[in-house]
């Protein structure tokens, strides 16, 4: 079975730092490609980031770029989006979620069950 | 980036009724494979969002085939043949022709 089970969300002063982690389980996790998605508090959903292919290629939401990094270490299963100069806006649940790229697509098929960061002083 | 725009932004369905939803984008979604790089997810009350359809009009494993998709030009829409009361929820239509992927505002589909 597919499990992708995010954490290190927490409760952050504006200004500060946060690493997230998601864990993967149930599927060769280095074929797939990974995308974390955000979820302010009874708003919609929001792309944040992703990372594509045997190159690691990175992609960002403009509101982001500069202020977190998308990483992955496939040898422990697991995607990491490190968070920087976090601001209030940044608050939401974060989902991670995974698609198979290129001719394999069929949407993002598997989520996580997300993690709350909160910005506040 | 490529704006997403849904309607209705809330629906209203009688079980066993159709129900639609529309969603239209600022530019061609239209990828070089034919396909358009338009999906649709589900977000039933307290849960993380599931895929519904990818590429337009592909109906992702295990959903119920009341569900479909259809495409014309920048326009897509959603259909349920037959709403049953665990439709309730909000629906997103995404693009993935280009990053940033963006979605439409969500349209909140309760039971009458």
């Amino acid at each position: 079975e597919v499990q992708l089970l995010e954490s290190g969300g927490n409760l952050v002063q504006p200004g500060g730092s946060l690493r997230l982690s998601c864990a993967a389980s149930g599927f060769t996790f280095s074929s797939y490609a990974m995308t974390w998605i955000r979820q302010a508090p009874g708003k919609g959903l929001e792309w944040v980031s992703a990372i594509v292919g045997t190159d690691d290629r990175t992609y960002y939401v403009d509101s982001v770029r500069g202020r977190f990094t998308i990483s992955r270490d496939n040898s422990k299963n697991m995607l990491y989006l490190q968070m920087n100069s976090l601001r209030a806006e940044d608050t939401a649940i974060y989902y991670c979620s995974r698609y198979c790229s290129g001719g394999c697509y069929s949407g993002l098929d598997s989520w996580g069950q997300g993690t709350l960061v909160t910005v506040s002083s | 980036d490529i704006v997403m725009t849904q309607s209705p932004l809330s629906l209203s369905v009688t079980p066993g009724e159709p129900a639609s939803i529309s969603c239209r984008s600022s530019q061609s979604l239209l990828h070089r494979n034919g396909h358009n790089s338009l999906d649709w997810y589900l977000q039933r009350p307290g849960q993380s969002p599931r895929v519904l359809i990818y590429l337009g009009s592909n109906r992702a494993s295990g959903v119920p085939d009341r569900f479909s998709g259809s495409e014309s030009g920048t326009d897509f829409t959603l259909k349920i043949s037959r709403v049953e009361a665990e439709d309730v929820g909000v629906y997103y239509c995404m693009q993935v022709q280009q990053p940033p992927w963006t979605f439409g505002q969500g349209t909140k589909v309760e039971i009458k």
